[in-house]
C-alpha cells in the first residue's frame, strides 16, 4: 500500500525551514528519500534503516519513527535548489521492492 | 559517472500499438525497475528484475511485459497501448534492493 506523504505542496521563502511526513500503514524495514527536479530524474537523497540513527545530507536530515511507520524528512534554512517533488519510498522487508509515495511539491522562493 | 539511458524521451504511438521500451546501463547492477509517474499519484512500479531472465511483478503489471535477455537492458513492452498507459515512463537501476536507485531520464509517451 502506497505511503501517504504530507503536505502535498509547500511554498517557502529563501531561508526557511520545512518538514515533510511520510507515513506507512504497515511496518517497515526501511525510508528512502528521492528529490525530483522539475523536467529530470529522480535523485536519491538518504536512506534510513529499521534501528538506525538519523541521517543527514548538508542542510536536509531525515527521521524514522519505527513504531509509528513514519519517517520525516527536514529542509533547514532551505535555498533556491531545493525546489522540487519530494518522494518517500518504503520497503517492507530486506530486498522488498520500494513502494513511493504520491510526492510532495516544494517551492522556494527569493 | 552512474549512467542510465533510455531509447526515447518522447514517443507518440496509436491505440492498439505494440510498443518497446528500452533501458540501458552501464554499471553492471543486477537490480532494473520500471515505474511509471502520473501527477499525484507519485511513481508506481509495474515490473523489476534482480537478474537476467528473471523478472517480478510490480504493483501495476496488468497490460505490461518485461524481458531481460542481458543483464544491461531492461525493455518494457506494451503488447496492445491504450490511451490510459499515456504516461512518463521510468527506469531505475540498483546494485541491492537496500541501495539507491538510480533513474533515466524518462520516456514520455503518448497513446492517442
Amino acid at each position: 500500500q502506497q505511503p501517504v506523504q504530507s503536505p502535498q505542496a509547500v511554498i517557502l521563502r529563501e531561508g526557511e525551514d520545512a518538514v515533510i511526513n511520510c507515513s506507512s500503514s504497515k511496518a517497515l524495514y526501511s525510508v528512502h528519500w528521492y528529490r525530483q527536479k522539475h523536467g529530470e530524474a529522480p535523485v536519491f537523497l538518504m536512506i534510513l534503516l529499521k534501528g538506525g540513527e538519523q541521517k543527514g545530507h548538508e542542510k536536509i536530515s531525515a527521521s524514522f519513527n519505527e513504531k509509528k511507520q513514519q519517517s520525516s524528512l527536514y529542509l533547514t534554512a532551505s535555498q533556491l535548489s531545493y525546489s522540487g517533488t519530494y518522494f518517500c519510498g518504503t520497503e517492507i522487508r530486506i530486498g522488498g521492492k520500494l513502494i513511493f509515495g504520491q510526492g510532495t511539491e516544494l517551492s522556494v522562493k527569493p | 559517472d552512474v549512467k542510465v539511458t533510455q531509447s526515447s524521451r518522447y514517443l507518440v504511438k496509436r491505440t492498439g500499438e505494440k510498443v518497446f521500451l528500452e533501458c540501458v546501463q552501464d554499471m553492471d547492477h543486477e537490480n532494473m525497475f520500471w515505474y511509471r509517474q502520473d501527477p499525484g499519484l507519485g511513481l508506481r512500479l509495474i515490473y523489476f528484475s534482480y537478474d537476467v531472465k528473471m523478472k517480478e511483478k510490480g504493483d501495476i503489471p496488468e497490460g505490461y511485459s518485461v524481458s531481460r535477455e542481458k543483464k544491461e537492458r531492461f525493455s518494457l513492452i506494451l503488447e496492445s497501448a491504450s490511451t490510459n498507459q499515456t504516461s512518463m515512463y521510468l527506469c531505475a537501476i540498483a546494485d541491492s534492493a537496500l541501495y539507491e536507485q538510480y533513474f533515466g531520464p524518462g520516456t514520455r509517451l503518448t497513446v492517442t
